[in-house]
């Protein structure tokens, strides 16, 4: 149980597109999905954090309008980083958790290796 | 606010020694204590956690933590390692108050590099 689905696991892309990521609860209800970015030998740092059919919580310092964040079912959670350039290259992770089940756990995707042309 | 200190970035062993990664933390609230661990390329699991109880928390993999509420610590532990078991390692804390905010707060992880 606990399963975390986040895809594609990797995209190349050109600068100036814009790229979806995918996070989906496989066997629950995700109440809260987070999403993360980690640079290379670095730690996890959080971007935002979305409840369900409500706007997305950023940290400080993270462009709403770059980072485009939508949580429209329980199970399925997406981040758009928009006109991506290739200082957006990086590693990205979403994370679900659900307050009914083994008090607000995190459970982690595999992540989504961006680079960006 | 919360923070989490990893001691050593790097810590290398032979193969069946025992290891203890070290982690401790900063908060003025009640937290829940994780440890992830995290293969290259891949997301992270979670390898046990302190949420209330005892202080001795077993987990995944023959690992197993301490919660030393006094000295602010959550050490990792392992009697023996496997090859298997270098990954980077991250320690983490959150506000475990009712209605509290469950952002994660990491580390900035340890390497363990199992060596033959």
């Amino acid at each position: 149980g606990a399963v975390v689905s986040q895809h594609p696991s990797r995209v190349i892309c050109k600068s100036g597109t814009s790229v979806k990521i995918e996070c989906r609860s496989l066997d629950f209800q995700a109440t809260t999905m987070f999403w993360y970015r980690q640079f290379p030998k670095k730690s996890l740092m959080l971007m935002a954090t979305s409840n369900e059919g409500s706007k997305a919580t950023y940290e400080q310092g993270v462009e709403k309008d770059k980072f485009l964040i939508n949580h429209a079912s329980l199970t399925l959670s997406t981040l758009t980083v928009t006109s991506a350039h290739p200082e957006d290259s990086s590693f990205y992770i979403c994370s679900a958790m659900t307050r009914g089940r083994a008090k607000n756990i995190q459970y982690f995707g595999a992540g989504t290796r961006l680079s960006v042309l | 606010a919360q923070s989490v200190t990893q001691l050593d970035s790097q810590v290398p062993v032979f193969e069946e020694a025992p290891v203890e990664l070290r982690c401790n933390y900063s908060s003025s609230v009640s937290v829940y204590l994780f440890w992830y661990v995290q293969y290259p390329n891949q997301g992270l699991q979670l390898l046990l956690k302190y949420l209330s109880g005892s202080t001795l928390v077993k987990g995944i993999n023959g690992f197993e933590a301490e919660f030393n509420k006094s000295q602010t610590s959550f050490h990792l532990r392992k009697p023996s390692v496997h090859i298997s078991d270098t990954a980077e390692y991250f320690c983490a804390v959150s506000d475990s108050r009712p209605g509290g905010y469950n952002k994660l707060i990491f580390g900035a992880g340890t390497r363990l590099a199992v060596h033959p």
